[in-house]
């Protein structure tokens, strides 16, 4: 069985600081895709971020990042410089390779602070 | 290019009732998945269509049911509402009959409120 945990509720950050949102998967399989959604309040889940299982780099985009320890089965997102914008609901998900299924965390609230 | 369009965006049923809601995948996008999301948290599947056939379906009673349309577009339908059935529902589309670990695209969801 597969499974997301994100152990953070809510986090405080200040603006134009950097936060890490932590996230752990639980899987068996080898092939598989982790991804990280941002859902303000208005309730649409907005694609931040991408890592695929085989891939040795950690991903980046913008000031999005994918920090990917393989061995102990963390996934973590990195927001650099935040922005009052950056307010929401973030969610850790993952999908098989086989099947286009995605699991969800419980997800982390992040307010930035002025 | 239109994203992912969800109707209705709110709703009120009432138990026992049945509910009706629709989504229009994002163009060039061919496969729709449902998902559940209860107040406080994570989207679950529900379940997934591709060529107007259901793929694969999640831990959800068989009051959940759907269908896809030549368009691609999708109803979800809910028969016999439980107060349990309140929750944002969530549309998402990909490409490619959902295969490999392909980007979902969601739409703004349609909360529904059972009373």
């Amino acid at each position: 069985a597969q499974k997301i945990t994100q152990t953070q509720p809510g986090m405080f950050v200040q603006e134009k600081e950097a936060v890490t949102l932590d996230c752990t998967y639980d899987t068996s399989d080898q092939s598989y895709g982790l991804f990280w959604y941002k859902q303000p309040s208005s309730g649409e889940m907005i694609f931040l971020i991408y890592q695929g299982s085989y891939d040795e780099q950690n991903a980046t985009e913008g000031r999005y990042s994918l920090n990917f320890q393989k061995a102990r089965k963390s996934a973590n997102l990195v927001i650099s410089a935040s922005q009052l914008g950056d307010s929401a609901m973030y969610f850790c998900a993952m999908s098989l390779y086989n099947f286009n299924k995605f699991y969800f965390g419980s997800g982390t609230k992040l307010n930035v602070k002025p | 290019d239109a994203g992912v369009t969800q109707s209705p965006t709110h709703l009120i049923k009432t138990r026992g009732q049945q509910v009706t809601l629709r989504c229009s995948p994002k163009s060039g996008h061919d496969t729709v998945s449902w998902y559940q999301q209860a107040l406080g948290q994570g989207p679950q599947f529900i379940f997934q269509y591709y060529e107007e056939e259901e793929r694969q379906r999640g831990n959800f009673p068989d009051r959940f049911s759907g269908h896809q349309f030549p368009n691609y577009s999708s109803e979800l339908n809910v028969n016999a509402l439980l107060l349990g059935d309140s929750a944002l529902y969530l549309c998402a589309s990909t490409s490619g009959g959902g295969s490999g670990a392909n980007v979902l695209t969601f739409g703004a969801g349609s909360r529904l409120t059972v009373l």
